[in-house]
C-alpha cells in the first residue's frame, strides 16, 4: 500500500496567488482529514470528510480556504488568495472510519512570500 | 469537553537514558488513546494505541498504559536511541469517533 499521497511536497508562492494542495487517501478508507501544522499553533484540524461529505469544517480559518472531495480517492485544499500567514505544513490523513487510527501523508510545506 | 495535555518540551536526553513523556486527558465516555511520532520532515506515524482502561500499548520499545483512574497515558522507553529523536504527540478519539484531539507535541532530542 502506498499510504496517503500528497502533492506537491513543497510549494513556494507569492502572496495573492491561488494554491491547491492535493491528497489521495489510502484505498478503502472512508474518512479524510486536512491538518495544518505551525510552530505557533501546533497541529490544527481544518476539515474532515466522511464518505466524501464534509462533516466538520469549523477549523477552516477563513473563507479563503476551501476543500473538496469529489470522489473517494481524491481531495483538494485550496487557498485563494494566499497570504504569508498561511505558510505551514499541511497534512492529509485518512482512516478506515471516523474512529481510531489515522494514517498521515508526508505533508506539503507551503511558503507564501 | 475532550482535550489532551502533554508535557512541554523540548526534552534532551543522552543515549540509553530512560524516557517519560507525560500525557493526561479529559474526555467524556471511553476514549481511545494514541501516541504518534513525527520524524523530521515527515508526517505523523502511529506509534502505539490503547482502546480501553488498563490496556498497554507498545511498539519499538515504547510503552504507554491507559490509566482511567489518573486519566493518563504516559509514554515511556527504557533506553532511548539517537534515532528516537522526533516530536511525540499524544491523542485521543472520542467514543463517538467523530473527533480526534492531539496534544501540542513534545520534541525529543537524544544525543550520543
Amino acid at each position: 500500500d502506498a499510504g496517503v499521497i500528497q502533492s506537491p511536497r513543497h510549494e513556494v508562492t507569492e502572496m495573492g496567488q491561488e494554491v491547491t494542495l492535493r491528497c489521495k487517501p489510502i484505498s478503502g478508507h472512508n474518512s479524510l482529514f486536512w491538518y495544518r501544522q505551525t510552530m505557533m499553533r501546533g497541529l490544527e484540524l481544518l476539515i474532515y470528510f466522511n464518505n466524501n461529505v464534509p462533516i466538520d469544517d469549523s477549523g477552516m480559518p477563513e473563507d479563503r480556504f476551501s476543500a473538496k472531495m469529489p470522489n473517494a480517492s481524491f481531495s483538494t485544499l485550496k487557498i485563494q488568495p494566499s497570504e504569508p500567514r498561511d505558510s505551514a505544513v499541511y497534512f492529509c490523513a485518512s482512516s478506515p472510519t471516523g474512529l481510531g487510527t489515522k494514517f498521515f501523508g508526508p505533508g506539503t510545506r507551503l511558503t507564501v512570500l | 469537553g475532550n482535550s489532551v495535555t502533554q508535557m512541554e518540551g523540548p526534552v534532551t536526553l543522552s543515549e540509553e537514558a530512560f524516557l517519560t513523556i507525560n500525557c493526561t486527558y479529559t474526555a467524556t465516555g471511553y476514549p481511545s488513546l494514541f501516541w504518534y511520532v513525527q520524524y523530521p520532515g515527515e508526517g505523523l506515524q502511529l506509534l502505539l494505541k490503547a482502546t480501553k482502561a488498563d490496556d498497554k500499548g507498545s511498539n519499538k520499545g515504547f510503552e504507554a498504559t491507559y490509566r482511567k483512574e489518573t486519566t493518563s497515558f504516559h509514554l515511556e522507553k527504557g533506553s532511548v536511541q539517537v534515532s528516537d529523536s522526533a516530536v511525540y504527540f499524544c491523542a485521543l478519539t472520542s467514543n463517538t469517533g467523530n473527533q480526534f484531539y492531539f496534544g501540542t507535541g513534545t520534541s525529543l532530542t537524544v544525543i550520543p
